[in-house]
């Protein structure tokens, strides 16, 4: 079973330069959820989809983040513009049909941003 | 809000030594919760869980018991290797109103072992 899939897995831009994710989710996951890790801390919400709704998305900065799911399947996020204090690990998680908050979360690699 | 606090690391072993990594958390619900580790390289991977009080997780070696009445979820191994050398992250999810719930993660504590 192919895991969750995440590109690029590096990326460096200039700051206001606009950006954007690509996840992959397992195959048969509804849910998929979109984190921010800063260096030495644990990973952050952004955004949870079931299907193609963003179920939990208050921790989003929507001023110049967004994120899209349109068919239910893969997901992308987006940030423009770009400000320096964005440079950070952006992982991408997928969790199977119904369960909730039991359920168990499969990670892809993450994409490491940096803004110069 | 909800949150995890995790002992400080890097927590600095040698083969064989018991692990212990304290975690504790505040949920204004009823938690699941988590222990996630991340392997040098690789994408966090869940370790173990517990979805009720009392309840124990357990996989590979390590084991963590579901404490409602001091709020812990401390993870132990008796014998640790050169492999599981790693950061450890706690994690909790608990539903809010209206189907809403939002994973809370700590910020992770190093493991290192050495020979």
């Amino acid at each position: 079973e192919a895991g969750v899939v995440q590109s690029p897995r590096y990326k460096i831009i200039e700051k206001k330069q606009p950006v954007a994710f690509w996840c992959n989710p397992i195959s048969g996951h509804n849910t998929l959820y979109w984190y921010l890790q800063n260096l030495g801390q644990g990973p952050e919400l952004l955004i949870r989809y079931e299907n193609e709704e963003a179920v939990d998305d208050s921790q989003l900065p929507k001023d110049r983040f967004s994120a899209e799911r349109l068919k239910g399947v893969d997901s992308t996020l987006k940030i423009q513009p770009a400000e320096l204090g964005d440079s950070a690990v952006y992982l991408c998680a997928s969790s199977p049909r119904g369960g909730g908050p039991t359920d168990t979360q499969y990670f892809g690699p993450g994409t490491r941003l940096t803004v110069l | 809000g909800d949150s995890v606090t995790q002992m400080e690391g890097p927590v600095t072993l040698s083969e064989e030594a018991f692990l212990t990594i304290n975690c504790t958390y505040t949920a204004t619900g009823y938690p699941s919760l988590f222990w996630y580790v991340q392997y040098p390289g690789e994408g966090l991977q869940l370790l173990l869980k517990a979805t009720k009080a009392d309840d124990k997780g357990s996989n590979k070696g390590f084991e963590a018991t579901y404490r409602k009445e001091t709020t812990s979820f401390h993870l132990e191994k008796g014998s640790v290797q050169v492999s599981d050398s790693a950061v450890y992250f706690c994690a909790l999810s608990a539903s809010l109103s209206g189907g809403s719930y939002i994973p809370t993660f700590g910020r992770g504590t190093s493991l290192i072992v050495h020979p």
